[in-house]
């Protein structure tokens, strides 16, 4: 079975900063991924996926995020952070043939300095 | 807007109550699920339909019984509950279930206390 890990749970950085927060996967093939948004009080809206080809996925925001195999990793960047950016990021991890079940990270809880 | 609409946002019940949550979704999907999220938890899916047929239920208790009429609305009956069953429930769709691969997409969910 497929899991997902977030080793930070809060990120505080600067308006205008950039951004890097870390989802780690285990999974015995190639995942595919997700990384999801959550303001305070709403739901999950997607920020990009990686189903295959280019590893290096833009998603909407201006974040990005790039797939690389050798380390298991997803990490979501972004060059220079918004204060509207602050909430909570989640990583998810689906198995090819598995049915369309994401495993999800715990989640970061982002904030951002004025 | 993500196309999916879950009512009402914020639901407080007492334990022997009995409630719906419902989730309406209008991208022409196939699939539709059921989520849990609790504090420093990870989301936990609780229930997919496909094509208006249940077929994931992921060791759910029986007081949470969800009904799908048609594919494009999902419900969550709830009765009985317990003060731990307090969560964010999310309501997701994706365009098939059985394609891996398939983005989810979620509605804003419904809060719901349980005292």
């Amino acid at each position: 079975a497929q899991s997902v890990t977030q080793p930070d749970i809060h990120i505080t950085v600067s308006e205008g900063a950039s951004l890097e927060l870390r989802c780690n996967y285990s999974y015995g093939a190639t995942p595919y991924l997700f990384w999801y948004v959550q303001s305070p009080g709403q739901g999950l809206q997607l920020l990009l996926k990686y189903f295959s080809g280019d590893t290096l996925v833009q998603g909407i925001k201006g974040f990005e995020a790039e797939f690389k195999r050798s380390q298991s990793s997803f990490n979501l960047r972004k060059p220079s952070v918004h204060w509207s950016d602050a909430a909570e990021y989640f990583c998810a991890v689906g198995a090819w043939g598995g049915g369309n079940k994401l495993t999800f990270g715990t989640g970061t809880q982002l904030k951002v300095e004025l | 807007e993500t196309g999916v609409t879950q009512t009402p946002r914020h639901l407080v019940m007492g334990m022997t109550n009995k409630k719906s949550l419902k989730c309406e979704q209008h991208l022409g999907h196939n699939a539709m699920y059921w989520y849990k999220q609790s504090a420093k938890k990870p989301l936990e899916l609780m229930f997919v339909y496909s094509l208006e047929e249940r077929v994931e239920n992921n060791s759910v208790p029986s007081r949470f019984s969800p009904e799908c009429p048609n594919s494009s609305h999902l419900f969550l009956h709830l009765h009985t509950l317990q003060p731990e069953d307090s969560a964010l429930y999310l309501c997701a769709s994706s365009q098939d279930r059985g394609l891996s691969g398939n983005t989810i997409y979620f509605g804003e969910g419904s809060w719901l206390t349980v005292v």
